[in-house]
């Protein structure tokens, strides 16, 4: 079964700092990864996804994610936090693609310091 | 596009009750999704349809919990009866053909006391 670790239940950074949120997954064929987030009372928005291809995925709001398959690895990264970033933040491998639903880890907590 | 539409967005009700939440997908979507974000559990794949046919259920935790999609355009999700660890965030989810990505709605914020 598929399953996905987020180790980081809480992060706290500076403005302007630079950000790498972790996630782990464990899937039996080529994953597809996919980073969420979602802001206090907020569904869930898109942040990037992986299927196939380059291993760096550009996405919105200025994040980036790489894949690293022998570390079963999606981890999450922005150069430079801004204070509207604070917000909970989900790593999710699909299921079928995505076409069976996805799995999500408990999410991150992110704190924005001024 | 509206984007998914759940309604309603907070539902408080007491034990034993029934309650029932709406999705509308986004339109041309084909497979749609329920989940339960819980602070215990997170979030949890209830159901899901693809062309209005329920293909996979074994997420929905009880017999209480029923879904339905009559139509491309709308599904629900029963709770009959409710019991207070029902309370939760209920998020409906859609998908369109090929793609791999699902967009989620406001959820509906489930109490029950």
């Amino acid at each position: 079964a598929q399953s996905v670790t987020q180790p980081d239940i809480h992060i706290t950074v500076s403005e302007g700092a630079s950000l790498e949120l972790r996630c782990n997954y464990s899937y039996g064929a080529t994953p597809y990864l996919f980073w969420y987030v979602q802001s206090p009372g907020q569904g869930l928005q898109l942040l990037l996804k992986y299927f196939s291809g380059d291993t760096l995925v550009q996405g919105i709001k200025g994040f980036e994610a790489e894949f690293k398959r022998s570390q079963s690895s999606f981890n999450l990264r922005k150069p430079s936090v801004h204070w509207s970033d604070a917000a909970e933040y989900f790593c999710a491998v699909g299921r079928g693609g995505g076409a069976d639903g996805l799995t999500f880890g408990k999410g991150t907590h992110l704190i924005i310091q001024p | 596009d509206a984007g998914v539409i759940q309604s309603p967005r907070h539902e408080v009700t007491e034990m034993g009750q029934e309650v029932t939440l709406r999705c509308k997908p986004i339109s041309g979507h084909n497979s749609l999704f329920w989940y339960r974000q819980t602070m215990m559990r997170g979030l949890e794949l209830l159901i899901y349809f693809n062309n209005n046919v329920p293909i996979d259920d074994s997420g929905m935790p009880e017999d209480r919990f029923s879904a339905k999609m009559p139509n491309a355009s709308f599904s629900t999700l029963k709770i009959q009866p409710s019991e207070p660890r029902d309370s939760a965030v209920y998020f409906c989810a859609s998908r369109g053909q090929g793609a791999g990505e699902q967009y989620f709605g406001p959820g509906t914020r489930l109490t029950v006391t």
